[in-house]
């Protein structure tokens, strides 16, 4: 499985866009990136997939560049309610292999 | 949307007790799963269960661990004899087939455990 790295912490007020990057620079040729949120005290939530260039669905966005070494997500117009841990995960889609999550990055949005 | 349910949403157990976990996973999903996270750390994998049986389990899934699936709906974790380390968050998941199903599990609200 290819290790993941993404900043800890994040903070930023309502309104604005945020972007949290991951990096993977052992990604294999059949890995996806995949994104999940957490809020607190709940379970892990599916936000968003992609393999290459830019994946957008109502929730986000997810940048991916030619070499696939990194990922960013992009949140538009942040609410309080966005604050929640999120997970970037790369993976095959094959078999049964379990989700393998990381620390992940807390992003807290201020009023 | 169709949901994943969990109970109870809290269990406080003594040590040395036997609790099970109960779970009902969307009603077409084939794969399922039990994941942990103890309070402040990762979300941790548990065991991977499919076609009535374990696919695969974690070094944290040992002999006081089991799971099954008892009527069809169902899937329960049991923990035959709690210690103190098994208190935590139990998360059930589950995911469809086909396509980039893998990835996208959907997760239940998760059983607080606490071993007293």
């Amino acid at each position: 499985l290819a290790k993941t790295t993404q900043p800890i912490s994040m903070d930023s007020y309502e309104g604005q866009e945020v972007n949290i990057t991951c990096s993977h620079n052992n990604i294999a040729t059949n890995d996806y990136i995949t994104w999940y949120q957490q809020f607190p005290s709940q379970g892990p939530r599916f936000i968003i997939q992609g393999y290459k260039t830019k994946v957008t669905n109502e929730v986000a966005s997810l940048f991916i560049p030619a070499d696939r070494k990194s990922s960013t997500l992009s949140l538009p117009r942040v609410s309080l309610s966005d604050t929640a841990v999120y997970y970037c995960l790369v993976g095959d889609n094959s078999g049964n292999t379990p989700l393998v999550f990381g620390k992940g990055t807390r992003l807290s949005v201020i009023a | 949307e169709p949901e994943v349910t969990q109970t109870p949403s809290h269990q406080v157990t003594q040590m040395g007790q036997e609790v099970i976990l109960r779970c009902v996973p969307i009603s077409n999903h084939l794969y399922f799963y039990w994941y942990r996270q103890i309070l402040g750390q990762k979300v941790e994998f548990l065991v991977s269960f499919y076609n009535n049986e374990i696919s695969e389990k974690s070094e944290i899934f040992d002999d006081q661990f089991s799971v099954e699936r008892p009527d069809g709906s169902n899937f329960t974790l049991k923990i035959r004899s709690t210690k103190l380390e098994d208190s935590a968050m139990y998360f059930c998941a589950c995911r469809g087939t086909g396509g980039n199903a893998r990835y996208e599990q959907y997760f239940g609200p998760g059983t607080r455990l606490t071993v007293t």
